[in-house]
């Protein structure tokens, strides 16, 4: 167990609609990191946050947007789904900054759009 | 931008032998780290070893070594007396210092442990 936890584990929806992915990073750690793992893509970077502020954006589409809270917990949002959305999104933190950059990775919840 | 390669798409190994797996990348920066991540059919991603560019030594964790070869840019994974729990995908990661703390992965290597 990596200490860091994803909600929900499964997700099914149609295409068009909005979904919420929901990441607590583990105890202690600032930065929290959204990554798409897709089968023609294979993992990829999407965005990360640093205490609340958005740090680097990857490949991410403008129908995604995320953000960090005050108790440090983040929410990807996904809009007007597609099929090709469908994917595992992982979440993974670390401390941030360079006195530690391992990053840990929840469970990851699985998006699949029909 | 950088870039991490893992030729093996698949690989096999009996059980209690060892195995290698590759992995290269192309980078112009001098200091950054190097990851290897394992994937079992859960789905999580677990570390399993890291390295730092600027240390020479080889990094060991367990059963776990890898290789690296900084002229070369190569870092490979050496897995001794494998066991079943080994099997799963193997992805490489790069990371950069002082840049963007985004992870750069290969596409993977399936493992297989043969009883």
């Amino acid at each position: 167990d990596s200490g860091v936890t994803q909600t929900p584990k499964h997700l099914i929806t149609a295409t068009g609609q909005r979904v919420t992915l929901r990441c607590s990073p583990r105890s202690g750690d600032l930065s929290v990191y959204w990554y798409q793992q897709s089968l023609d893509q294979g993992l990829q970077f999407l965005i990360q946050y640093y205490n609340g502020e958005e740090r680097a954006k990857g490949n991410i589409l403008e129908r995604f947007s995320a953000q960090q809270f005050p108790d440090l917990h983040s929410e990807l949002n996904l809009s007007s789904l597609e099929l090709g959305d469908s994917a595992l999104y992982f979440c993974a933190s670390s401390v941030g900054g360079w006195s530690s950059y391992e990053q840990y990775f929840g469970p990851g919840t699985r998006l699949t759009v029909t | 931008a950088q870039t991490v390669t893992q030729s093996q798409p698949e690989m096999s190994v009996q059980e209690a032998e060892t195995v290698t797996l590759s992995c290269t990348y192309d980078t112009s920066e001098s200091d950054y780290y190097l990851f290897w991540y394992k994937q079992p059919p859960s789905r999580q991603m677990i570390l399993v070893i890291r390295q730092e560019a600027y240390k020479q030594q080889n990094a060991t964790e367990n059963r776990f070594s890898v290789n690296f070869q900084k002229a070369a840019k190569s870092f490979s994974l050496k897995i001794s007396d494998s066991q079943l729990g080994d099997a799963a995908m193997y992805f490489c990661a790069y990371l950069a210092q002082g840049g963007s703390e985004k992870l750069v992965f290969g596409k993977g290597t399936k493992l297989t442990v043969n009883p």
